[in-house]
């Protein structure tokens, strides 16, 4: 069976700070595809990221990244000077299994 | 706009009733889902599509039912079996998927289903 965990519940920082959500997963899967989506408070999901499991290069996308640890299970995501826009509930998936998510507020 | 429409965005079901919630979606994509969510939760899967008259159960599809008649369209049917459907339904579509859903998925606005 596959599992996600996202032992962040909520995470409150002020702007400008830097921020990691954390993500871990359990699959007997060698090959799988991993993503990260942004829930703002309008409900609707917002993809961010797939890296599938050959690919462990860590990822930029301006103020976002990507650390993927295939040792360690883990794909974390950090928001590098955060912003009062970022905030939402982010959920890391390992295909169609979802973690419960980490809320993030971002404070002015 | 390309997108998903998800409809209605509320819903009410009285005891015993079977209610249908709508989901088009005019992005050409041949895979389509349904997840539900609850407060404080991540989604679970109910129901996915890979083509038309093709649909497989999730994890949880007990109480649940979809048709798949036309590639646009994916909706689900939320019977009087499901004891507890108080929850908010997000519909999603996709490129074609292979062995796993492996591909990035575009989500509608959600409908949130409550009970009279």
């Amino acid at each position: 069976a596959q599992k996600v965990t996202q032992a962040q519940t909520e995470i409150s920082v002020v702007e400008k700070e830097d921020v990691t959500l954390d993500c871990v997963y359990e699959t007997r899967d060698t090959t799988y595809y991993l993503f990260w989506y942004k829930q703002p408070p309008s409900g609707e999901l917002v993809f961010l990221i797939r890296r599938n499991s050959f690919d462990e290069q860590n990822e930029i996308s301006g103020r976002y990244s990507w650390n993927f640890q295939k040792s360690t299970s883990s794909f974390n995501f950090t928001i590098t000077a955060s912003q009062v826009v970022d905030s939402a509930v982010y959920f890391c998936a390992l295909e169609s299994t979802f973690g419960d998510g980490t809320t993030l507020t971002v404070k002015p | 706009d390309g997108g998903i429409t998800q409809s209605p965005k509320y819903l009410f079901r009285k005891e015993g009733q079977n209610v249908t919630l709508s989901c088009e979606q005019n992005l050409n994509h041949d895979a389509m889902y349904w997840y539900r969510q609850d407060p404080g939760q991540g989604l679970r899967l109910i129901y996915y599509s890979q083509i038309v008259n093709d649909f497989q159960k999730g994890d949880i599809a007990e109480g649940y039912s979809v048709s798949r008649e036309k590639k646009e369209s994916f909706p689900l049917t939320v019977t009087s079996a499901q004891k507890n459907p108080t929850a908010f339904y997000l519909c999603a579509s996709s490129n074609a998927i292979g062995q796993g859903i492996n591909q990035p998925q575009h989500f509608g606005d959600g409908t949130r289903l409550s009970i009279l």
